[in-house]
């Protein structure tokens, strides 16, 4: 079974721009989860969608969001980029098999994002 | 509120000996808690989990932890590294009704030959 996908890998902004990631999660998961990791701040929670609803969200401003599809592929979008969202953008996945959640998550290699 | 603390930043050893990386966590309920390894340039690969159950957990490539309630730790053990486990080590807490995880600050860990 593949695991979980993230597009692009890498990718090059300019302060203002706005950029969309996107993520596969694991074939049957339903539950996707986005972070952020910076070497300032760590890894940092930024939302976690489930059946197309957001269920979770970290403490980040409103230019950062994000939706879920139908078949639980995930995209976020930064818009009005600054060069503090410089970051490795990871996605994880889990089966939330009930709405409990805290499910083991499986993470994506990431998308390295720089901004200048 | 959930929070974890990994106190050492930086642990280096010599290839065979034992190892144990520290983990605290506060957490108001029974947590679930989790260690994760990140290689350079890769994403979080799971060591092992603690849901509820038996205290000790054992998990991929010879880790194991051991939850204990009263010191609010979650310290995953290894009797003999391999140069190959050199990576960051994050542990990381979630609740329930939730896929949120709270991440400690991570250990790097070097392995000396």
């Amino acid at each position: 079974k593949a695991g979980v996908t993230q597009t692009p890998r890498y990718l090059i902004k300019t302060r203002g721009q706005q950029v969309t990631l996107s993520c596969s999660p694991i074939s049957g998961h339903r539950s996707v989860s986005w972070y952020q990791q910076t070497p300032g701040q760590g890894l940092q929670f930024l939302f976690e969608y489930f059946s197309e609803t957001q269920r979770n969200k970290g403490n980040f401003p409103g230019r950062f969001s994000g939706r879920q599809f139908s078949n639980s592929r995930s995209e976020m979008n930064v818009s009005t980029l600054e060069l503090g969202d410089s970051a490795l953008y990871l996605c994880a996945s889990s089966l939330a098999l009930t709405s409990g959640g805290a499910e083991t998550q499986y993470f994506g290699p990431g998308t390295r994002l720089l901004v200048l | 509120a959930q929070s974890v603390t990994q106190p050492d930043i930086h642990i280096t050893v010599s290839e065979g000996a034992s190892l144990e990386l520290r983990c605290n966590y506060s957490y108001g309920a029974t947590p679930y808690l989790f260690w994760y390894v990140q290689s350079p340039g890769q994403g979080l690969q799971l060591l092992l989990k603690y849901f509820s159950g038996d205290t000790l957990v054992q998990g991929i490539k010879g880790f194991e932890a051991e939850f204990k309630r009263s010191q609010s730790s979650f310290n995953l053990r290894k009797p003999s590294v391999h140069w190959s486990d050199a990576a960051e080590y994050f542990c990381a807490v979630g609740a329930q009704n939730t896929d949120k995880l709270i991440f400690g600050t991570g250990t790097r860990l070097q392995v000396f030959p």
